[in-house]
């Protein structure tokens, strides 16, 4: 079965600084890969996702995520954040052929400071 | 309405009452998902349904009871909750189940909180 951590429950960072959060899978294939993201009071909402091909994922606001297969990864990026980006992050793989439910990592909490 | 609509989106009940948690799906998906989502726990995936069949059953206490009448809507009736129980439900919905690839829509979610 395939299993996610992201290893940062919390990550503060300053209003236009850059942003990463890490996610690792682990799965004996190439999964499936998505980010969510979820506002105060909000459901979840895809941000990007990676089946195949360019290892290179752009999704919408402005986020961005790369596969690294050696590294089981597939961290989320934005160049500059903003304040209404201040989410909770998850990062979700899915099984090719296997079981049909994606799992879920247990979140990243972004705080955005002024 | 557009999405995936959950009603109503706060609930605050005693042990004893019984009430049900609608969630409705305007996007012609086959597939419909039960979330529970505590604070500081993982996402728990608590029923799922595939043209209105429940595929899925994560050993989810008896006092849930889901009912999905049609592929447009799920049901989670609840009776006799304990505190614990108090959390927030999402609802989500995709194309299709098979195949490990499909996009989740999420409700909104109902703010439960069982006193």
């Amino acid at each position: 079965a395939q299993s996610v951590t992201q290893p940062d429950i919390h990550i503060t960072v300053s209003e236009g600084a850059s942003l990463e959060l890490r996610c690792n899978y682990s799965y004996g294939a190439t999964p499936y890969l998505f980010w969510y993201v979820q506002s105060p009071g909000q459901g979840l909402q895809l941000l990007l996702k990676y089946f195949s091909g360019d290892t290179l994922v752009q999704g919408i606001k402005g986020f961005e995520a790369e596969f690294k297969r050696s590294q089981s990864s597939f961290n989320l990026r934005k160049p500059s954040v903003h304040w209404s980006d201040a989410a909770e992050y998850f990062c979700a793989v899915g099984a090719r052929g296997g079981s049909y439910i994606p799992t879920f990592g247990r979140g990243t909490s972004l705080i955005v400071h002024p | 309405e557009t999405g995936v609509t959950q009603t109503p989106r706060h609930l605050v009940m005693g042990m004893t009452n019984k009430k049900s948690l609608k969630c409705e799906q305007h996007l012609g998906h086959n597939a419909m998902y039960w979330y529970k989502q505590s604070a500081k726990k993982p996402l728990e995936l608590m029923f799922v349904y595939s043209l209105e069949e429940r595929v899925e059953n994560n050993s989810v206490p008896s006092r849930f009871s889901p009912e999905c009448p049609n592929s447009s809507h799920l049901f989670l009736h609840l009776h006799t909750l304990q505190p614990e129980d108090s959390a927030l439900y999402l609802c989500a919905s995709s194309q299709e189940l098979a195949g490990g690839h499909n996009e989740q829509f999420f409700g909104p979610g109902t703010r439960l909180t069982v006193l």
